[in-house]
């Protein structure tokens, strides 16, 4: 079946704009994660959602940053204002319920702030 | 904090060779280990994690509390496991990763 994809694959964008990132998970996955991975890093965790709801949102840097999961399937992550130090690759990933399990992870979107 | 540190930004062996790519955690209460890949163009995977104790693709990681290590080894590397590594750390039951900044594993034929 098909994986976690992701859109837009490249997003580039002038500073202090609005951007939406989409995620869309494995059918019947339960959780979805956000991360974001500057180059030279690994995913840096942004946060997580059980369903509906944001089970942890503490790793989203700030308050310009914000995601949504309406109907518990797809997901996106809306950032306002952009900054030049957003431009990162950002990654969803997502598995079934409950602490432990596997995550799947989708191609990324690299977004590029000038 | 929690923290996970890769010492090694590139690894080059060649093929036939034995691998150990380094891994080491900072952590106070029980960690959770796990080792990410990403092959070329190919999406973050999970490799292992040491609650399963097993071998994938002749890998082994043994977590070391000790020396708060949990090194990930190959006897003999294979051009194909050329990518990028990275070590990972959860908590609290929660499981969600703080990961390394990786290793790039370069396996020359």
């Amino acid at each position: 079946g098909a994986g976690v994809s992701q859109t837009p694959s490249n997003k580039v964008t002038e500073k202090g704009k609005y951007v939406e990132l989409r995620c869309d998970p494995i059918s019947g996955h339960t959780a979805l994660y956000w991360y974001r991975q500057s180059l030279g890093q690994g995913p840096e965790f942004l946060i997580y959602f059980q369903g509906t709801g944001a089970a942890d949102d503490s790793g989203l840097p700030n308050d310009r940053f914000f995601a949504v999961r309406p109907e518990g399937s797809v997901s996106t992550l809306k950032i306002q204002r952009t900054e030049r130090g957003d431009s990162a690759v950002y990654l969803c990933a997502s598995s079934t319920s409950g602490a432990g399990n596997e995550q799947f992870f989708g191609p990324g979107t690299r977004l590029t702030v000038l | 904090a929690q923290r996970v540190t890769q010492p090694e930004k590139l690894l080059s062996v060649f093929k036939g060779a034995p691998v150990e790519l380094k891994c080491n955690y900072s952590y106070s209460g029980s960690p959770e280990l796990f080792w990410y890949v990403q092959y070329s163009r190919q999406r973050l995977q999970l490799l292992l994690r040491h609650i399963s104790r097993e071998s994938i693709k002749g890998f082994t990681a043994d977590l070391n509390k000790g020396e708060t290590s949990f090194h990930l080894k190959k006897p003999f590397a294979q051009e194909e496991d050329s990518a990028m590594y990275y070590c990972a750390l959860a908590s609290g039951g929660s499981y969600i990763p703080t990961f390394g900044r990786g290793t790039s594993l370069i396996v020359h034929p």
